[in-house]
């Protein structure tokens, strides 16, 4: 089985600050890892993915993830935040073969204040 | 961005009437997805499709069909509407395993 954890449903930084998003997966095979953002009244889009490739992945609008293994976990960060930066974000897993559906988690809400 | 459409956007219906929600995709993903999203639950996935009439169940299926007659079209139906259906509903597309997904704008829907 399968499942994501986002630790913290509401994470507050100042203009400018790094942004740090988290989220631990489990898995019972390697995982493919995904991160999506959702601004108001829109639908989740791809920010960035993991397939077992490099394990620092970068995405759009200056974000980025590392995939640590021991860890578990597929944090996202941005080394300074913007006020369009200010949105929903869900972390989701996915096996590398057998069941294809993605888990998401729960999501964690950006807010950044001027 | 994928071509994924939606309709209605908004819909608001009375308990006890049945209500489809359309997802249309001009990609040719074999897969596509309805999820709901309600504030606390992030998204849960109510049913799939991993091709024309194939399809199976999410972790929230109660109260809910789908069918799929084309590629293009998955359709989620309500077959009596409950006050605990009002959400916002999102179909996603995919073109394999385990790809990214893709996702529509969404339907807003509320049962009074």
């Amino acid at each position: 089985a399968q499942s994501v954890t986002q630790l913290g449903s509401h994470v507050s930084v100042s203009e400018g600050a790094l942004v740090l998003l988290r989220c631990n997966y489990s898995s019972s095979v390697p995982p493919y890892l995904f991160w999506y953002v959702q601004y108001p009244n829109q639908g989740l889009q791809l920010l960035l993915k993991y397939t077992s490739a490099a394990t620092l992945v970068k995405g759009i609008n200056g974000f980025e993830a590392e995939f640590k293994k021991s860890e578990t976990s597929f944090h996202l960060t941005k080394p300074s935040a913007h006020m369009s930066d200010a949105a929903e974000y869900f972390c989701a897993v996915s096996r590398s073969g057998g069941s294809y559906i993605p888990t998401f988690g729960r999501g964690t809400s950006l807010i950044v204040h001027p | 961005d994928a071509g994924i459409t939606q309709s209605p956007r908004h819909k608001v219906t009375e308990t006890g009437t049945p209500v489809t929600l359309r997802c249309h995709q001009t990609e040719n993903h074999r897969y596509m997805y309805w999820y709901r999203q309600d504030p606390g639950h992030g998204l849960r996935l109510i049913h799939y499709s991993y091709g024309v009439k194939d399809t199976d169940k999410g972790e929230v299926s109660d109260g809910y069909s789908v069918s799929r007659s084309k590629t293009e079209d998955f359709l989620l139906t309500l077959e009596s509407a409950t006050s605990s259906q009002t959400s916002v509903y999102f179909c996603a597309i995919s073109p394999g395993t385990p790809y990214e997904q893709y996702f529509g704008p969404g339907t807003r829907l509320t049962v009074t």
